[in-house]
């Protein structure tokens, strides 16, 4: 079972739209949570991190975690163009040694 | 420097030979990784370094893989007797090693085996 688990997609949504991108994991020990963004071609880039079970916003930006379903997703308010990007899911804990641990990512594709 | 430094950005190299690819991390930051990424393909983890050593090496694909960090800051990955199915892009990634510390990546290299 791989450790934190991602629907590969493409996920398309129409512009304007929410897009709902999920994450689970298997390490129940997870402390910090992380969504990175990567185009094609570019390195990823951190969008939001959350520790706390509930939702954290961030402009169009909403992460959510839940604990004890071990689950975290982000959610994309008005979805726009440039938003067509492969999303990483990441985790880590102090069991793990700090090891930041990266599922393969969703893509997210969304339509003019 | 203000941010990973991965060089070279590029490498092409003939099947059978040995390249190094260098990562200069955050000043400060402890934790370093290196991960692999084939064509539309998501991060393949190798190896994880906490200062000097590397707490977790499991990722390494074979022996053909190596890397060592010296002085807790810059890092090499070595790959001996390159072959084709080498050929990917080497990100490294540094963070201050701390549950909840974000890692920042670099630009990578961008490994050819001809």
């Amino acid at each position: 079972q791989k450790e934190v688990e991602q629907n590969s997609g493409p996920l398309s949504v129409p512009e304007g739209a929410i897009a709902s991108l999920n994450c689970t994991y298997s390490d129940r020990g997870s402390q910090s949570f992380f969504w990175y963004r990567q185009y094609s071609g570019k390195s990823p880039e951190l969008i939001m991190f959350i520790y706390s079970n509930g939702d954290k916003e961030d402009g169009r930006f909403t992460a959510q975690l839940n604990k004890a379903s071990q689950y975290v997703s982000l959610l994309i308010r008005d979805s726009q163009p440039s938003d067509s990007a492969t999303y990483l899911c990441a985790v880590n804990s102090q069991d793990s040694s700090y090891k930041l641990i990266f599922g393969s990512g969703t893509r997210l594709l969304v339509r003019p | 420097g203000a941010g990973v430094s991965q060089s070279p950005s590029n490498k092409v190299t003939e099947k059978g030979k040995d390249v190094e690819l260098r990562c200069d991390p955050i000043s400060g930051h402890t934790a370093l990784y290196w991960y692999r990424q084939s064509l539309g393909q998501g991060l393949e983890f190798l190896i994880y370094f906490q200062g000097n050593s590397a707490p977790d090496k499991s990722g390494l694909p074979s022996d053909r893989f190596s890397a060592e960090r010296t002085g807790g800051s810059v890092s090499t990955l070595t790959i001996q007797r390159t072959q084709q199915e080498d050929s990917a892009v080497y990100l490294c990634a540094s963070s201050l090693g701390l549950v909840g510390t974000e890692a920042f990546f670099g630009q990578g290299t961008r490994l050819t085996v001809v």
